[in-house]
């Protein structure tokens, strides 16, 4: 099946930094990536919607100036939370869609962003 | 808005049938999925079903649907502890969001030996 891939998988902040999270389509291309929030037992919350070459939508209450999205190619999108704070710690999975082949989502492992 | 509804546990013994339920209220949802998340990992897609679909089915997993009650569930046979994990059951509308996926909180499967 189609991988994703997201890096780092792991990453601490202090807080204020700015930190860049990367999601990868390795064997396909796509269109469309998606960036997700996950709190601890809680489901995915959507933030925004990545198309290439264009600018992201975002959901509603998503800071746009907060968590900048740039989807430069069509294997890559970058989420960077923009001088983190510690109520930004949690956990960032992306998604791909691999088109026009499928209209599957992809998910990448996740990074998990802590801030001090 | 869309809204996804999933009991939120289920814990079941090793070697029996365990089916997890989800409801949803968007009627013009095009794909059904259920997804799988290991503790610390990100989502793998189990298996997924079109609208027009009444079930599927992939080795130890069948996938019901009731379109008139928008409800769908996921079986799987003869659990494992390896299935241990939550379910996501999520729902896209391709017509009106653009494949946004509306996921509901999780299940939680406990597999006892």
């Amino acid at each position: 099946g189609a991988v994703v891939s997201q890096h780092p998988s792991w990453v601490i902040c202090k807080s204020g930094t700015s930190v860049k999270i990367e999601c990868r389509s390795l064997d396909f291309q796509a269109t469309t990536m998606f960036w997700y929030r996950q709190f601890p037992k809680q489901s995915l919350m959507l933030m925004a919607t990545s198309n290439e070459g264009s600018k992201a939508t975002y959901e509603q209450g998503v800071e746009k100036d907060k968590f900048l999205i740039n989807h430069a190619s069509l294997t890559l999108s970058t989420l960077t939370v923009t001088s983190a704070h510690p109520e930004d710690s949690s956990f960032y999975i992306c998604s791909a869609r691999d088109r026009p082949s499928t209209d599957t989502q992809y998910f990448g492992p996740g990074t998990r962003l802590t801030v001090l | 808005g869309e809204d996804v509804e999933q009991s939120l546990f289920l814990s079941v013994r090793e070697g029996d049938s365990s089916v997890i339920n989800c409801t949803y209220t968007d009627s013009s949802s095009t794909y059904l999925y259920w997804y799988k998340q290991e503790p610390g990992a990100g989502l793998q897609l189990l298996t997924y079903i079109f609208s027009n679909m009444d079930m599927k089915q992939d080795q130890r997993l069948t996938v019901l649907l009731n379109k008139k009650d928008k409800h769908l569930s996921l079986r799987i046979a003869d659990t494992q502890t390896g299935d241990s994990a939550i379910y996501f059951c999520a729902e896209s509308d391709e017509d009106n969001q653009g494949g946004k996926l509306i996921f509901g909180q999780g299940t939680e499967l406990s597999v006892k030996p």
